[in-house]
């Protein structure tokens, strides 16, 4: 079956670059997302690729995807305090209800 | 921008009632999904609705869950007889298409007690 998993913790100095890593295991993916989650709040979409691409970049995100290895990242540039939050990716398959599934999340800490 | 509304944001509700989450999609939208949250947790699916009816649907989902979709715009999670591990957030998200992008609600905080 799918399993997506992150890691769970990252902490960065304000301005520099957040790196958060996801590795999938289902190759028939169409989409995958990045979502952003603030204490109490809902799923922000802040970004996706489509499986046949390898870069998206959209102001200062920058979503790469090696589809032989399964591995998805999402580099934030110059990271602000505002942009400490749970960081979620998810995929998209192919076929039935073309369900999401949610990686475990990764809490960004953004430190002065 | 159009988006995805969900309401009540927050629903306390006592153990074996019955709770109706409602969720207005984008407006021509035509895939609905319900996703669920419970605290600390990854978001899992439930439940995938399309044409009617359900498309898939997952483990979680089991009888003293249902969809509806009871006019041209609402799309409820009835859950029949809570319990206390029902608690969580609930997502709706819809899509336009099978291949497009999913938009989410901003979710219902179900509190059982």
């Amino acid at each position: 079956g799918e399993d997506v998993e992150q890691s769970l913790f990252l902490s960065v100095r304000e301005g520099d670059s957040s790196v958060i890593n996801c590795t999938y295991t289902d190759s028939s993916s169409t989409y995958l997302y990045w979502y952003k989650q603030e204490p109490g709040a809902g799923l922000q979409l802040l970004t996706y690729i489509f499986s046949n691409m390898d870069m998206k970049q959209d102001q200062r995100l920058t979503v790469l995807l090696n589809k032989k290895d399964k591995h998805l990242s999402l580099r934030i540039a110059d990271t602000q305090t505002g942009d400490s939050a749970i960081y979620f990716c998810a995929e998209q398959l192919t076929g039935g209800g073309n369900k999401l599934t949610f990686g475990t999340g990764t809490q960004l800490k953004v430190e002065l | 921008e159009p988006e995805v509304t969900q309401t009540p944001s927050h629903q306390v509700t006592q153990m074996g009632q019955e709770v109706i989450l409602r969720c207005v999609p984008i407006s021509n939208h035509l895939y609905f999904y319900w996703y669920r949250q419970i605290l600390g947790q990854k978001v899992e699916f439930l439940v995938s609705f399309y044409n009617n009816e359900i498309s898939e649907k997952s483990e979680i989902f089991d009888d003293q869950f249902s969809v509806e979709r009871p006019d041209g715009s609402n799309f409820t999670l009835k859950i029949r007889s809570t319990k206390l591990e029902d608690s969580a957030m609930y997502f709706c998200a819809s899509r336009l298409e099978g291949n497009t992008e999913a938009f989410f609600g901003q979710g219902t905080r179900l509190t059982v007690v």
